[in-house]
């Protein structure tokens, strides 16, 4: 079974903080992805990797960077959080279709 | 601009009858289909998807039809089980097998009554 390990379930932050977002698989798969998830709007990808140091934005990504400094582990990075980046995020992981998904980070900016 | 919609916000069926959720798309690019399962606190569960080559795809109590000329698929779960009491996503893929991430629909809180 693939397994996708977000470092924490829960974190809380301050406005102004940098905050670090940690993934990792275990199936040396080649893609990466980080998605947010709100209410009423659904999954929407935030970033996404299909390779060591390589990304690629997806559909929001203001406010956001990433980092893949090896296969296995992709990093979300909120450069200085906002209290609109409260959220629940996901990261999944794939070869070939389908994505599959850690538990999430539900992330609180206070 | 919502690439999938799920127009159904809520569904409540009755135990041991069929449920189906409903799905639109309108980018004729995308040719390649996916349902999730999500729980509260836990990451959506892929469930059943299919390629815009077939029109059905069947796995155990779950059947996906896809209408490419109206651009609309289903999700059939035949009997409903109190377990499938979830939060059911459409997702669509414009390159099969390519590195693109997903568009989600907004989702469907599926409620099975005993």
């Amino acid at each position: 079974d693939v397994k996708v390990t977000q470092s924490s379930r829960y974190l809380v932050k301050r406005t102004g903080e940098k905050v670090f977002l940690e993934c990792v698989q275990d199936m040396d798969h080649e893609n990466m992805f980080w998605y947010r998830q709100d209410p009423g709007l659904g999954l929407r990808l935030i970033y996404f990797s299909y390779d060591v140091k390589m990304k690629e934005k997806g559909d929001i990504p203001e406010g956001y960077s990433v980092s893949r400094e090896k296969k296995e582990r992709f990093s979300l990075i909120l450069e200085s959080a906002s209290t609109n980046q409260t959220s629940m995020y996901l990261c999944a992981s794939r070869a070939n279709q389908p994505q599959h998904f850690g538990d999430g980070t539900r992330l609180s900016i206070l | 601009d919502q690439q999938v919609k799920q127009n159904s916000p809520s569904l409540s069926v009755q135990e041991g009858r069929i449920s189906i959720l409903n799905c639109d798309y309108t980018n004729s690019m995308f040719d390649y289909f996916l349902w999730y399962k999500k729980y509260p606190a836990e990451g959506p569960t892929f469930l059943i998807s299919i390629s815009s080559i077939k029109d059905k795809n069947e796995d155990g109590r779950f059947t996906v039809f896809l209408n490419k000329s109206a651009k609309h698929l289903s999700l059939h779960i035949v009997p409903s089980q109190p377990g499938d009491s979830a939060v059911y996503f459409c997702a669509a893929s414009a390159r099969g097998g390519g590195a693109d991430g997903l568009t989600f629909g907004k989702g469907t809180h599926l409620i099975i009554q005993p």
